[in-house]
């Protein structure tokens, strides 16, 4: 299996202008997970989807960030506009749920800056 | 709400030497899971060890073992034997199993960037 993959693995963008991340979840895993990671605040969990749904978005910053999950097979995580304060990496991960654990395997990460 | 507190931002050992981790973590579930993570430079997260609350036994992985102590709500990770390439950040983490509606969040601290020197 190829892992997660995400796309694209840098991006450097203007302040105001749309950005959308994009993820690929593993075979077969039917709960995905965005995080983000900066100096100041760590790795947080901004949205997670189980079987397609959007269960919890409480870690969504604000409105200008949305995530979407069409299919089983991929998810986007859009900001618009984008601002300096969201640079940051932003990782999906995946896992399957269900009873007992399930080990979430993450991407390699989107690294986005924002000018 | 869980929380999980990295007290050291930083450790610097000679290689070969053991350097142990610190963790600690506020919850009032008496189960779950607890995790180490390693992010090297290229940014990978990868999974270094997992505990489970209701095992007493302490896990290890080669190298790598931890110190759980429920009671006192802290997991220190062990390192023995330290190699170079275990220069990395290191993140411990926390998930409720509870199956909320099917899946299962990470709760990280705010990681501990070793270094092993040679």
């Amino acid at each position: 299996d190829a892992g997660v993959i995400q796309s694209p693995r840098h991006e450097v963008t203007e302040m105001g202008q749309e950005v959308t991340l994009r993820c690929k979840p593993i075979s077969g895993h039917n709960s995905l997970f965005w995080y983000r990671q900066t100096m100041m605040r760590g790795l947080e969990l901004l949205i997670y989807f189980n079987n397609n749904v959007p269960i919890d978005d409480s870690g969504m910053p604000e409105d200008r960030f949305s995530a979407k999950m069409p299919n089983a097979s991929f998810s986007t995580l859009k900001i618009q506009p984008s601002e300096p304060r969201d640079s940051a990496v932003y990782f999906c991960a995946s896992s399957w749920s269900g009873r007992g654990f399930h080990e979430q395997y993450f991407g390699p990460g989107t690294r986005l800056t924002v000018t | 709400a869980q929380t999980v507190t990295q007290s050291q931002p930083e450790m610097s050992v000679q290689e070969a030497e053991t350097v142990t981790l610190s963790c600690t973590y506020d919850t009032s579930e008496n189960n779950y899971y607890l995790f180490w993570y390693k992010q090297p430079p290229s940014r990978q997260m990868i999974l270094v060890i997992r505990q489970e609350a209701y095992k007493q036994q302490n896990a290890t992985e080669n190298r790598f073992s931890v110190n759980f102590q429920k009671a006192a709500k802290s997991f220190s990770l062990k390192i023995s034997d330290s190699q170079l390439g275990d220069t990395a950040m290191y993140f411990c983490a926390f998930m409720n199993p509870q199956n909320i509606q099917g899946a299962q969040k990470l709760v990280f601290g705010q990681g501990t960037r070793l270094t092993i020197n040679p």
